[in-house]
Formats: structure tokens, C-alpha cells, sequence
């Protein structure tokens, strides 16, 4: 069964301050995405990452994709308030991508206070 | 971007009654859509994938006598909670597989269920 760890659970820090969130694996993925939660409601896509080595930017969001494709990170610049949420990561297991069953992360719920 | 829309977006119903829940693909068609559950502050848990004009694959452990779905559209998955308990309330989150990009998929904003 593949596992994506993800790290931290739970961050709590001061707007204007940076932070990185990883996921790792020991298997392959396909591709992997970083989706942002609020609560109450389903999650939003913030990027999909499927070249190793690939790194996306978003604004303040900056995303990577290990060369071997089995982890990836999300570092945030000059957090604000508004970055407040869950955070998951998902990895697509399948090589080629033909199912699409996502492997979650258990999320990072990230508070940012002001 | 690609929308998805689940109704209703919360239901309080009585032990032992059905409840349905709808997830719609708005703008794309979806040949694969999967339903999730999701406990309070932990991450989602695969229930079923839900594809089009055959049965639906459930994950190990999940009932599906319980959790009935059914996928008769490219744009429509419904997943029916029967004789609905307690124990069933939760957020159900639905997903959707864009057909002609098969990397990405976009997510309902979520149903939630609480059973008296």
C-alpha cells in the first residue's frame, strides 16, 4: 500500500514568517497535487506537479516535485492570515496515470495569526 | 476551471431513513468520479470510485449495501446512504476526473450529514 507522509500536522506561526510543508514517500507517483481546505468545505486544487524535479509558483506558494517523483514540498513566503487552512497533499499511484485513485496526505492545518 | 457541485450541502435526517447525495460535474465531462468521507480535522478517506454506466469500486471496508451509488451520466454520480445511523454523519466529499485530463481532479464542496 503507498503512503504519503506528510509533515507538519499542525503549524502554527506569525504572518510574515516562511514555512514549508513536505510529503514524502518511498514509492512512485505519477503525479502529485497540493490542495487547499477550509472548513466546511471540499477542497481546492492549488497545483498539480507531475515532472520530477518540476517546480510551480503561485503567487507567494512555491511547489516542488523531487527529481524521483516520490516526495514533494510547499514552501509559503510571508505567510498572512489569509493562507489559514488545510492543507493536503495527493499523489496519483498509478504510473501513466489510468485510475486516479489519489493517495492522501493527512494535511497540514496551517493558522496564521495576524 | 472545472466545477463541481454536490447537493444538498448539508442534510439532518432521522436513524434508519436513506439519504442521497448528488455530485455534478458542471463544465466537463467525467467519465470516473469518487466519493470521500471526512472525519473531523483528519484528511480524506476513499470510499468508492464511481464510474460511468458500470458498478462502482469500493474501498476495503466499506459497505456497499450501504453506500449505494450509481453513475449514469458523464456528469452526475449519486451516493445513497441507507438506513442511515448516527455513526454515518459525517462530510462526504465528492470528486471529479476530468475525462480529457487525467491528472487533475476537482472537488465538490462537500455534504454534510448528521443523523439524529
Amino acid at each position: 500500500t503507498q503512503l504519503l507522509e506528510q509533515s507538519p500536522q499542525f503549524l502554527s506561526i506569525q504572518e510574515g514568517e516562511n514555512l514549508t510543508v513536505y510529503c514524502n514517500s518511498s514509492s512512485v507517483f505519477s503525479s502529485l497535487q497540493w490542495y487547499r481546505q477550509e472548513p466546511g468545505e471540499g477542497p481546492v486544487l492549488l497545483v498539480t506537479v507531475v515532472t520530477g524535479g518540476e517546480v510551480k509558483k503561485l503567487k507567494r506558494l512555491t511547489f516542488q516535485f523531487g527529481d524521483a517523483r516520490k516526495d514533494s514540498s510547499l514552501h509559503i513566503t510571508a505567510a498572512q492570515p489569509g493562507d489559514t487552512g488545510l492543507y493536503l497533499c495527493a499523489g496519483d499511484p498509478y504510473y501513466g496515470g489510468s485510475q486516479g485513485n489519489l493517495i492522501f496526505g493527512k494535511g497540514t492545518k496551517l493558522s496564521v495569526k495576524p | 476551471g472545472a466545477v463541481v457541485s454536490q447537493h444538498p450541502s448539508w442534510v439532518i435526517c432521522k436513524s434508519g431513513t436513506s439519504v442521497k447525495i448528488e455530485c455534478r460535474s458542471l463544465d466537463f465531462q467525467a467519465t470516473t468520479m469518487f466519493w470521500y468521507r471526512q472525519f473531523p480535522k483528519q484528511s480524506l478517506m476513499l470510499m468508492a470510485t464511481s464510474n460511468e454506466g458500470s458498478k462502482a469500486t469500493y474501498e476495503q471496508g466499506v459497505e456497499k449495501d450501504k453506500f449505494l451509488i450509481n453513475h449514469a451520466s458523464l456528469t452526475l454520480s449519486t451516493l445513497t446512504v441507507t438506513s442511515a445511523h448516527p455513526e454515518d454523519s459525517s462530510f462526504y466529499i465528492c470528486s471529479a476526473r476530468e475525462t480529457s485530463n487525467t491528472d487533475t481532479q476537482y472537488f465538490g464542496p462537500g455534504t454534510r450529514l448528521t443523523v439524529l
